[in-house]
């Protein structure tokens, strides 16, 4: 079965510094892996995602993710964080042995501190 | 932006009454899901269609019923609403590739007194 673990229910960072946001999954068979990002009263947005091939993989609005197959973990980082980044951010697994359902992460809260 | 719209966007109703809420596409899309979403559970799982008249049960199935009689639309109903379905659900298509993302809708906020 896939399950996703989000460390940390709420970041804050400053504006300007290092978003880091942490995902680990669990998946008996090569995972497929997204990220989301949810802004209050809005629905899910689709901020990146891993299939096959590059690990590092880029993103909207200047996030990109690793898959770390060995640590089975997609954190999600931007370099410099904006005002506007602060949203709630949610991981999500799926894989072939999953009937075509997504698991999701509880989700991280990033608040930006100007 | 895919095309998805859930209605109605809010609700509040009594214990014990029956709700339905919709979900509309224009993508064509095979696959419709609904979740709910509560704080601290994130996205849980509800029900999910794979075709007309193809439906499975999810996570949270337990109080919810749905059905789709056409491509663009999957209706969850709770027959007889409970307090602890107040949440806010959300509705996702996908073309069904597992390697595809899922687009969602902007939500249902309901609230049962």
């Amino acid at each position: 079965a896939q399950s996703v673990t989000q460390l940390g229910s709420h970041v804050s960072v400053s504006e300007g510094a290092l978003v880091l946001l942490r995902c680990n999954y669990s998946s008996s068979v090569p995972p497929y892996l997204f990220w989301y990002v949810q802004y209050p009263n809005q629905g899910l947005q689709l901020l990146l995602k891993y299939t096959t091939g590059a690990t590092l993989v880029k993103g909207i609005n200047g996030f990109e993710a690793e898959f770390k197959k060995s640590e089975t973990s997609f954190h999600l980082t931007k370099p410099s964080a904006h005002m506007s980044d602060a949203a709630e951010y949610f991981c999500a697994v799926s894989a072939e042995n999953t009937g075509n359902q997504f698991y999701f992460g509880t989700g991280t809260s990033l608040t930006v501190i100007p | 932006d895919a095309g998805i719209t859930q209605s109605p966007r809010h609700k509040v109703t009594e214990t014990g009454t029956p709700v339905t809420l919709r979900c509309h596409q224009t993508e064509n899309h095979r696959y419709m899901y609904w979740y709910r979403q509560d704080p601290g559970h994130g996205l849980r799982l509800i029900h999910y269609s794979y075709g007309v008249k193809d439906t499975d049960k999810g996570e949270v199935s337990d109080g919810y019923s749905v059905s789709r009689s056409k491509t663009e639309d999957f209706l969850l109903t709770l027959e007889s609403a409970t307090s602890s379905q107040t949440s806010v659900y959300f509705c996702a298509i996908s073309a069904g590739q597992l390697n595809q993302p899922q687009h969602f809708g902007d939500g249902t906020r309901l609230s049962i007194l």
